[in-house]
C-alpha cells in the first residue's frame, strides 16, 4: 500500500523565518508528487512535481524531488503571518485514467507576528 | 465565476439519521471526489467519479454512497451504518486524465450525536 509522511507534524517560529517541510515516500511509482497548502477549509494546489532534482519556485516558495532517496521537500523563505497553514504532500499513481492521490497527514505550521 | 460549492457549510444529524452532502461543480471537469479529513490525519478518499453515471469506491467507502446521475453534481450520503461519520467532508473535481488539478470546494462539516 502506497505510504506518504509528513514532517514534522507540526512547526512554530517566528515570522521571518525559513521553514523546511518534508515529504517522504513508499511509493513504488507514480506520476508526480503535489504540494497543497490548507488555510481554514479547502486545500489549494502549490506544485506538482515530475522530475528530480528539478526545483519549482513561487514567490518565496520552492520544492525539489528527490526520486532517488524518495523525499520531496518544501521551502518558505522569509514566512509571514500569512503562510499559517497545513501544509499537505500527495502522489499521484502513474496509471492513465487513475484519479486517486494518496495524501500525507499533513504539517500545521504556524507563524507567529 | 466558475468553481465547486458545497453545501451546507455546517450540518448537525442525530445518530441513526441518513444526510446527504451537496457538491456541485460548473468547471465542465469529468472527475469528482469525496474526501473526509479528521483530525490528525491526511484527506482520505471515500469515492470518486471519472463520468456520469459511473463511480468507485475510494479507501473508506464503507456507510457511505453517492451518484453521479449530472456532470456537475456528486451528492455524498453519510449512511447509518458509518460508525463515526463526524468529520470533515471535502469535495474535489479534475480535468479528466488530469488528477493533479483537484479543486476543492469549501468543505462541509458534518456532526453526529
Amino acid at each position: 500500500e502506497d505510504k506518504v509522511v509528513q514532517s514534522p507534524l507540526s512547526l512554530v517560529v517566528h515570522e521571518g523565518d525559513t521553514v523546511t517541510l518534508n515529504c517522504s515516500y513508499e511509493v513504488t511509482n507514480f506520476r508526480s508528487l503535489l504540494w497543497y497548502k490548507q488555510e481554514k477549509k479547502a486545500p489549494t494546489f502549490l506544485f506538482m512535481l515530475t522530475s528530480s532534482g528539478i526545483e519549482k519556485k513561487s514567490g518565496r516558495l520552492s520544492s525539489i524531488l528527490d526520486k532517488k532517496e524518495l523525499f520531496s521537500i518544501l521551502n518558505i523563505t522569509a514566512t509571514q503571518t500569512g503562510d499559517s497553514a497545513v501544509y499537505l504532500c500527495a502522489v499521484e499513481p502513474p496509471n492513465f485514467g487513475n484519479e486517486k492521490l494518496t495524501f500525507g497527514t499533513g504539517t500545521r505550521l504556524t507563524i507567529i507576528p | 465565476d466558475g468553481g465547486i460549492t458545497q453545501s451546507p457549510k455546517y450540518l448537525f444529524r442525530k445518530e441513526g439519521q441518513n444526510v446527504t452532502l451537496s457538491c456541485e461543480q460548473n468547471l465542465n471537469h469529468d472527475a469528482m471526489y469525496w474526501y473526509r479529513q479528521d483530525p490528525g490525519q491526511g484527506l482520505r478518499l471515500i469515492y470518486y467519479s471519472q463520468i456520469v453515471n459511473d463511480f468507485q469506491k475510494g479507501d473508506i467507502a464503507e456507510g457511505y454512497s453517492v451518484s453521479r446521475e449530472k456532470k456537475e453534481s456528486f451528492p455524498l450520503t453519510v449512511t447509518s451504518a458509518q460508525k463515526n461519520p463526524t468529520a470533515f467532508y471535502l469535495c474535489a473535481s479534475s480535468p479528466h486524465q488530469s488528477s493533479y488539478e483537484q479543486y476543492f470546494g469549501p468543505g462541509t462539516r458534518l456532526t453526529v450525536t
